[in-house]
């Protein structure tokens, strides 16, 4: 079946930072990628989202482009800050009639000052 | 505002008091799921709904249960709860649109079973 596979964490990271959270799949078909997000204490909200391969979803400084070569979907930020620190999933769903998530098992991110 | 809402966001209970927990969304959504989200397994699609009257299991369904009458809700029930769900719980709703489908999650439930 359908899988993601993200890095464990923790990652630990000074302010200013360079992040790559790696992010690889597998799946039927040609799944939709998306990066959500989870704030301590919070739902998960959707960071960035990509359809089709060597799309770049991006938003608020992160971006991710999905490889299709590869089966990647890695997470970017040039310089983090103390407000990113949050859990971090990849998932994807897969097109053809299926709205079913499925889910990486996340990635804790910590950004010291 | 476009939003999903769960209510109740945190439940201590015990072992087999039957218990509901609710969601609703005002984005007029056919598509709508559950989650549990479980330390190192991510989360996991509990069961989900197509439409009004139209639901299906996920892939964790056992000891759940959920009904659609409506287009906004799509309750959880739990008839006999066990420890072991234990959880936080997220309700969902699909937006489909031109480019693809984008899900938007509720704020979660905490539930303790004791």
């Amino acid at each position: 079946g359908d899988s993601v596979t993200q890095m464990e964490g923790p990652v630990t990271l000074s302010e200013e930072a360079f992040l790559t959270i790696n992010c690889t799949y597998t799946a039927t078909g040609y799944p939709s990628l998306f990066w959500y997000v989870q704030y301590p204490g919070e739902g998960l909200q959707l960071l960035l989202k990509a359809t089709k391969a060597d799309d770049k979803g991006s938003n608020k400084g992160f971006e991710a482009t999905y490889r299709k070569e590869t089966t990647s979907f890695h997470l970017e930020k040039g310089s983090v800050q103390v407000s990113d620190s949050a859990v971090y999933f990849c998932a994807l769903i897969t097109q053809g009639g299926s709205e079913k998530l499925v889910f990486g098992k996340g990635t804790k991110l910590t950004v010291n000052p | 505002e476009a939003q999903v809402t769960q209510n109740p966001r945190y439940l201590i209970t015990v072992t087999g008091k039957k218990l509901t927990v609710t969601c609703s969304q005002n984005m007029n959504h056919e598509y709508m799921s559950w989650y549990r989200q479980d330390p190192g397994l991510g989360l996991r699609q509990i069961y989900y709904s197509m439409n009004v009257e139209v639901t299906d299991k996920g892939d964790v369904p056992e000891g759940y249960k959920v009904s659609r009458k409506e287009k906004r809700n799509f309750p959880l029930i739990l008839e006999s709860p066990s420890p072991n769900q234990t959880s936080l719980y997220f309700c969902a709703s699909t937006a489909r649109g031109r480019y693809g489908e984008t899900q938007y999650f509720g704020p979660g439930t905490r539930l303790l079973v004791l």
